[in-house]
This record gives structure tokens, C-alpha cells and sequence, in this order.
């Protein structure tokens, strides 16, 4: 069974960066493709960007162009979401997500397995 | 960009009954638009993707139908374990992610 395990809650002070894993095991890493999504408090979730470790570049949501880098170690089976220039606004539950199919197929899109979420907290 | 919306942003029903919560996209979409369940303080859970297609697992009370601009989600009798926050997402191949913003299942 496929699990995705992310690093511990972060609190940043604003203009800071932040740095988020998700530790992927059970199936193959490197062919599917790693999404980060996050949600503020109350709010719906919101897609930030997503890698194909085997592939190895990562898209980006065009509001997140500029400030996040998402990263995949296939030695690792681990994907990271670095956010920079933190700002209130950026607190929020961070997820990592699989998507259902193999690399870019439409199946990539719907979202199967996630972590458990990583707290961050921009606060100065 | 793709607008989606949900409705009711909030619904009240019992045991047993039948619930049905739409998503509508701001312009004709593929079909890729995909169901999720959320619970408080848990990520989200796909239920339904391609829209219609139920994924491993999950029960058969759950389904999804729809095409164009306007979809639908149905639950055709409400357990009290589906109490929570279902949003529909659509997907594109540039790709890009939008979330709807949500409807709140409570049990009356």
C-alpha cells in the first residue's frame, strides 16, 4: 500500500522560507507524479505544483510561479516543496499527493494517496 | 482560467436520505473532473474521478454523473460516517488543478 509521510509542523517568521518532505513507500516512486496542495484555515484546497520524480521537472501553479521549488530524490523516494518569501497568508496545512495514473496521463490528475499534511505557521 | 463552483455551499439531511451537491465549471470542461470527501483534520479522499468512476474502495453509494459545464455528485443514502466536506476538482493536461469550494454534510 502506497504511504506518503511528511515532515513535522513548521513555524517561520514572514520573509523566511520553508522547506517540506513526503517520504513515499509501497509502489513505484519515480513514474508518478507528486503534487503539493495546500489549505488555509477554512478554505478549499489549492494546487501549488506537481514533479514526475523520473522526469525530474516540475510544473507549477501560475500564483506560485517564482516562489516555490519542488524537488524529487529517486535515491530517497522523497519529494520537496520549498516556499520562500513567507507571508502570513502562507499558513496553511501543506499535503503532498500522488496522482492515480503513470506519468502525465489524464489518470495523473485525480489524486489517490496524500500524506498527512504539515502544518505551517508564518508568524512574526 | 476555469472557475469551478459547488452547490449548496451547505446542506442538512438524515439518515437515508438521498444527497445530491452540483459542481458547475465556468466553461465546457473535459470530463476529468474528480470527487473528494474531507474530514476535519484529515486530507483529502478521492471518491469518484473521471467523473464518473468510483476509485478502489470506496462504497457503491457514492457516484458522480455529469458533462460539459455541470456535474453532479450523489450520495444515495447518507451514513452517518459520511458526515464532512466534498469538493469536486477539475484537471487539465497543462497542467493545472482547480478545486470547487466545498460542501458541508451534516446529519439533521
Amino acid at each position: 500500500q502506497v504511504q506518503l509521510v511528511q515532515s513535522g509542523a513548521e513555524v517561520k517568521k514572514p520573509g523566511s522560507s520553508v522547506k517540506v518532505s513526503c517520504k513515499a513507500s509501497g509502489g513505484s516512486f519515480s513514474s508518478y507524479t507528486i503534487s503539493w496542495v495546500r489549505q488555509a484555515p477554512g478554505q478549499g484546497p489549492e494546487w501549488m505544483g506537481r514533479i514526475i520524480p523520473v522526469l525530474g521537472r516540475p510544473n507549477y501553479a501560475q500564483k506560485f510561479q517564482g516562489r516555490v521549488t519542488i524537488t524529487a530524490d529517486k535515491s530517497t523516494s522523497t519529494a520537496y516543496m520549498e516556499l520562500s518569501s513567507l507571508r502570513s497568508e502562507d499558513t496553511a496545512v501543506y499535503y503532498c499527493a500522488r496522482g492515480r495514473g503513470i506519468g502525465t496521463s489524464y489518470d495523473s490528475g485525480s489524486l489517490s494517496f496524500w500524506g498527512q499534511g504539515t502544518l505551517v505557521t508564518v508568524s512574526s | 482560467d476555469i472557475q469551478m463552483t459547488q452547490s449548496p455551499s451547505s446542506l442538512s439531511a438524515s439518515v437515508g436520505d438521498r444527497v445530491t451537491i452540483t459542481c458547475q465549471a465556468s466553461q465546457g470542461i473535459s470530463n476529468y473532473l474528480n470527487w473528494y470527501q474531507q474530514k476535519p483534520g484529515k486530507a483529502p479522499k478521492l471518491l469518484i474521478y473521471g467523473t464518473s468512476n468510483l476509485e478502489t474502495g470506496v462504497p457503491s453509494r457514492f457516484s458522480g454523473s455529469g458533462s460539459g459545464t455541470d456535474f453532479t455528485f450523489t450520495i444515495s443514502s447518507l451514513q452517518p460516517e459520511d458526515i464532512a466536506t466534498y469538493y469536486c476538482q477539475h484537471y487539465d493536461n497543462l497542467p493545472r488543478f482547480t478545486f470547487g469550494p466545498g460542501t458541508k454534510v451534516d446529519i439533521k
